[in-house]
């Protein structure tokens, strides 16, 4: 398995471009996330998805947009880049919500809206 | 509102013991997660407690107790690779609420 894997690993967007970030995990996993991670600041989570066709907002959705036609793949769409967006961006995923099952995340993508 | 509080940042020498404590103030709680991360890379699970008590898997113990919303984790025996960022994480339903993480720096 290649668990959860992301793309791109880098990204420098100009201020008012768009772009998606890939997310695609081949476990299965019902439940997918994405956060951002700010230098020296925890991870926030942005949106998250119990299944297919099924989104919902996060802590900190405001300039994301996600969709989830598949249970792989759970692409993070950034409308109009603003330099607050620049962060790094961490997609996980998850057999269920219960017991240990713990979040896999994938390798991140680092991005900078210059 | 989720509050999860853990120190900065903690140094300490090869070979001795660190305790990285958590304070937590949540919504609900189903469980609470330890991760580390290396600098540039993803966090990847270290232990998971949901009742009261302390879990041991080697070098690494965690403790929780769920009363006084706390736990820690304890890392023995310090390696140079043991240096990295150690985050708190609150499950609610299914999601996660994370601490800033404490940056802990091993010395040789």
């Amino acid at each position: 398995n290649a668990g959860v894997t992301q793309t791109p690993k880098f990204r420098i967007l100009k201020i008012g471009q768009s772009m998606t970030l890939q997310c695609t995990q081949d476990m299965n996993h019902n439940y997918m996330y994405w956060y951002r991670q700010d230098p020296g600041m925890g991870l926030k989570l942005i949106y998250y998805s119990v299944g297919a066709g099924i989104t919902d907002k996060g802590e900190v959705p405001n300039g994301y947009n996600v969709s989830r036609s598949t249970t792989e793949d759970f692409p993070l769409r950034l409308e109009l880049a603003a330099p607050s967006q620049t962060s790094v961006y961490f997609c996980a995923s998850t057999l269920t919500s219960g017991g240990a099952d713990t979040q896999y995340f994938g390798p991140g993508t680092r991005l900078t809206v210059l | 509102g989720q509050n999860i509080d853990q120190p900065t940042e903690m140094t300490a020498t090869e070979g001795a013991i660190v305790q990285i404590n958590c304070t937590y103030q949540t919504s609900g709680f189903n469980g609470l997660f330890w991760y580390q991360q290396h600098a540039g890379e993803a966090p990847t699970f270290l232990s998971y407690n949901v009742l009261d008590g302390l879990e041991e898997k080697g070098r690494f113990s965690s403790f929780l107790s769920r009363s006084k919303g706390y736990s820690y984790l304890l890392l023995k025996e310090l390696q140079m690779k043991d240096s990295a960022s150690y985050l708190c994480a609150v499950r609610n339903d299914y999601k996660l609420s994370f601490g800033a993480g404490t940056t802990v720096t091993v010395r040789a």
